[in-house]
Formats: structure tokens, C-alpha cells, sequence
């Protein structure tokens, strides 16, 4: 079984700029995360999608960061303008609507902001 | 306060050492419980379930107290490989593991 696959893994810019990232989900996992995760910290939920739903967008710096899940399928979260705080790894996350709480995530995408 | 806290270590223990991790939680609505791994510059990874009596797979034992809102992990007999970080994850969902929150992790490094 194809895992949840990201990409860019690696990307450089500057302050200001714009970044997106992408993610394809486990098949037939309903549920979509978003985490951000900065270095010597826990992944922080940015956003949860429930098909293509929003659950939870609680946290999302909505001023700079957008996210959409269009088709129920993959997913695109995007950055304008990038601060240089904004450094981090981003993880993809799906889960099964029915199970038992376990998160699969991607290998993530490293975003850093010069 | 942060919603799950956790020491941050890092554990420096030799192999075939028991250690224990803590992790507390300040939302008393939390419905489910887990720890996960992560390697370094890998993704987390699920290490197991915690329920409320107890569970244990293999070296591992995960154990949950409701009553003072603490979760804990034990590694009896350490090996190389179990360094990494260990993520204390509380959820509000029952199911599909809704609106997780992760803590900071814990650092394990077992020596030779």
C-alpha cells in the first residue's frame, strides 16, 4: 500500500516570497492533516480536512497560509509571504474515518526561509 | 500552560537499561492517547496505543491515569535502535484521531 506522499521535500526562498506544498493521502483515507513542525518542537496542527471538509483551522496563520483539499483527494497548503519564521518542516497526515486514531504522515517537506 | 507536556530530556542510558517517559495533559475532555517515535529528520511513526488499563507490547508498556491526566511509557532492556524522539499525542476524537495534539518529545540515546 502507497503511502502519503509529499512533495517538495526541500525548499529554499526568500522572505516575502510564496511557497505551496503538496500532498496525496493514503487511498481511501478520508481525513487530511497539516502540521507544522519547527525544530526541537512537536508537529502543531495547522489544519484538518474531513473529505473535503475543513474540521479544524483553528491555528492557521490565515493572513499568510491557505489550504484546500478540492476533490476529497489531495491536498495543497500554501505560504504568501513566507516569514522567516515560517522554517519548519510541514507534514502531511491522513486517517481512516473508522480507525483506531493512528495518523500516517509523509516524509514531510522542509521549508526554509532566507 | 501547553495542552501536553513532556520532559524533554535528553535520556542518555546504557543499553539494556529500563526508562520511563512522562507526559501530562491539561484537557480533561481527552479521549485517546498514543506515543509515537521519530527518528531523526524522519516522520513520526505510531509506537503504540495507551489505554486506561494498561498495555504492553513487547519491551514497551504504555499506561494511562485518567484521574491525574498522565501518560507514561516504559522501555525495558534498551537497545541501540530505540533511540529517538518519543511524542506524547492526546486526541479529542474517539475516533479517526481528531484534533491530535502533540507534545515536545522526549530525546532517548542508548549507549553501547
Amino acid at each position: 500500500e502507497a503511502g502519503v506522499a509529499q512533495s517538495p521535500r526541500y525548499k529554499i526562498i526568500e522572505k516575502r516570497q510564496s511557497v505551496a506544498f503538496w500532498c496525496n493521502p493514503i487511498s481511501g483515507h478520508a481525513t487530511l492533516y497539516w502540521y507544522q513542525q519547527i525544530l526541537g518542537q512537536g508537529p502543531k496542527l495547522l489544519i484538518q480536512f474531513q473529505n473535503n471538509g475543513v474540521v479544524d483551522d483553528s491555528q492557521l496563520p490565515k493572513d499568510r497560509f491557505s489550504a484546500e483539499r478540492l476533490k476529497g483527494v489531495d491536498s495543497t497548503l500554501k505560504i504568501q509571504p513566507a516569514k522567516l519564521e515560517d522554517s519548519a518542516v510541514y507534514l502531511c497526515a491522513s486517517s481512516s474515518f473508522a480507525g483506531a486514531g493512528e495518523l500516517f504522515f509523509g516524509e514531510g517537506s522542509r521549508l526554509t526561509v532566507l | 500552560r501547553k495542552e501536553v507536556e513532556q520532559d524533554p530530556g535528553p535520556f542518555n542510558v546504557p543499553e539494556g537499561a529500563t526508562v520511563a517517559f512522562n507526559c501530562t495533559y491539561s484537557n480533561s475532555a481527552s479521549q485517546s492517547f498514543f506515543w509515537y517515535r521519530q527518528d531523526c529528520r524522519k516522520e513520526p511513526k505510531l509506537l503504540m496505543s495507551v489505554y486506561s488499563s494498561g498495555n504492553e507490547d513487547g519491551r514497551f508498556t504504555a499506561q494511562l491515569n485518567r484521574a491525574s491526566q498522565y501518560i507514561s511509557l516504559l522501555i525495558r532492556d534498551s537497545k541501540l535502535s530505540d533511540s529517538a524522539t518519543y511524542l506524547c499525542v492526546v486526541a479529542r476524537g474517539r475516533t479517526n484521531a481528531g484534533k491530535s495534539t502533540f507534545g515536545d518529545g522526549t530525546t532517548l540515546t542508548v549507549k553501547p
